[in-house]
């Protein structure tokens, strides 16, 4: 029973240039999020999306970052002109529903721009 | 907007030694909390729930009560080991109180337990 998979687990770019992130949620899960943690914090709530639909992206910064969930295949979390500020761990989380229900993670991608 | 706000650590702990961590939460609806752990290198991975006032969330010995009058959800664990060296974060979900469900996360404990 594979759980969320993330890829790659490191990733390092140099600035300027573009990120992109995968997720593969469980089996059966629809709903999948997006999450980032800085050095020595929680992690933020960054989008949240279910299958060809963006449900919330609050958390998103307005520029350079989109995600997406197409009908086939993993989720993208996509990172153009990265900064130094965007180095991060990026979590991926998916549930079968909304809500109070369990959402397992994956075990993110560490971005480090250079 | 909703938040939570739990104990700075670094915690340090002797093993068989009693082990609190402090959380409480701001929300406008009824959430869901949440305990999650996090070991060196890897994602989050759940460790106890609770859905509504006065539930009690158990797992691996560890527990916590959903308190609504304190607006509380400490975690408690009679007597750790040094495997529950890790970070501990408190997390809630507020479904009704405006958001999409997503979890909204304290800021970490770290715990560390020397033998």
């Amino acid at each position: 029973n594979a759980g969320v998979m993330q890829n790659p687990r490191h990733l390092v770019r140099r600035r300027g240039q573009e990120a992109r992130l995968r997720c593969s949620p469980m089996k059966g899960h629809s709903h999948v999020y997006w999450y980032r943690q800085l050095p020595e914090e929680g992690l933020k709530f960054m989008v949240y999306l279910q299958k060809e639909n963006i449900i919330d992206e609050s958390g998103m910064p307005k520029e350079r970052f989109s995600a997406e969930f197409p009908k086939e295949g993993p989720s993208i979390l996509r990172i153009q002109q990265v900064v130094r500020g965007d180095s991060a761990a990026y979590f991926c989380a998916s549930s079968a529903q909304t809500g109070g229900t369990e959402a397992f993670f994956g075990q993110g991608t560490r971005l480090t721009v250079v | 907007g909703d938040s939570v706000t739990q104990m700075e650590g670094p915690v340090t702990l002797s093993e068989e030694a009693f082990l609190t961590i402090n959380c409480t939460y701001t929300a406008t609806g009824y959430p869901s909390l949440f305990w999650y752990v996090q070991y060196p290198g890897e994602g989050l991975q759940l460790l106890l729930k609770a859905t509504k006032a006065d539930d009690k969330g158990s797992n691996k010995g560890f527990e916590a009560t959903y308190r609504k009058e304190t607006t509380s959800f400490h975690l408690e664990k009679g007597s750790v080991q040094v495997s529950d060296s890790a970070v501990y974060f408190c997390a809630l979900s507020d479904l009704y109180g405006g958001s999409q469900g997503n979890l909204i996360f304290g800021k970490g404990t770290k715990l560390s337990v020397k033998p």
